[in-house]
């Protein structure tokens, strides 16, 4: 597609369950982020990849978050054991270059909703 | 550590009147700014971003941002505002060296009345 994927749109579960979310870049995009957005609020930063490799995930809040980018192209954020603080909208963005030089394109996001 | 902050949670305007949303931001250094609006089912799109060139700077839409250094100010202004320009508006920063990690204002909704 022309824009950057992310799937579910929207996504309910109940505490204590796993999620998965996924995010297909805009093709060619070498560097991919995760952003997670409360009601309310400005996005905050998770995690960055350049490549496979996750370059700076010191913004996962903590170890029941974890991300994957296995082929450099789709990535997928992993939750465990969810809590009702989780609920929010998670933004994927890609870049064609690292953060120092290309812009950030968004997609639409995953609205979870932990009851 | 480097923050915006966006001194107006909600700003309402005339259709064909000006805009202005205010952002101010905390740095060490010089930091690179940006504005991004995201519209209603619609990822963020970036407005305009301001990396130590000129001050003035311009972006999509009709909207422009100056950098005052001296104010820590980025505000973001429109002479004439579009039923379209209804969205959320957020102030960024960067840090400075780069980096990867984009600081969010708390963002600015922006209603504009007929």
């Amino acid at each position: 597609g022309a824009g950057v994927s992310q799937t579910p749109s929207n996504k309910v579960t109940e505490k204590g369950k796993y999620v998965e979310l996924r995010c297909d870049p805009i093709s060619g995009h070498t560097a991919l982020y995760w952003y997670r957005q409360s009601l309310g609020q400005g996005p905050e930063f998770l995690i960055y990849f350049q490549g496979t490799g996750a370059a700076d995930d010191s913004g996962l809040p903590n170890d029941r978050f974890f991300a994957v980018r296995p082929e450099g192209s789709v990535s997928t954020l992993k939750i465990q054991r969810t809590e009702r603080g989780d609920s929010a909208v998670y933004l994927c963005a890609s870049s064609l270059g690292g953060p120092r030089t290309g812009e950030l394109f968004f997609g639409e996001g995953s609205r979870l909703t932990v009851l | 550590a480097q923050s915006v902050t966006q001194l107006d949670s909600h700003v309402s305007v005339s259709e064909g009147t000006p805009v202005l949303l205010r952002c101010n931001y905390s740095s060490s250094y010089s930091p690179s700014l940006f504005w991004y609006v995201q519209h209603p089912n619609k990822g963020l799109q970036l407005l305009l971003k301001y990396t130590s060139a000129a001050t003035l700077v311009k972006g999509i839409n009709g909207f422009e941002a100056e950098f005052k250094k001296s104010e820590t100010s980025f505000h973001l202004t429109k002479p004439s505002a579009h039923m379209s320009d209804a969205a959320e508006y957020f102030c960024v920063v960067r840090p400075t060296g780069g980096g990867n990690k984009l600081t969010f204002g708390t963002g600015t909704q922006l209603k504009v009345e007929l």
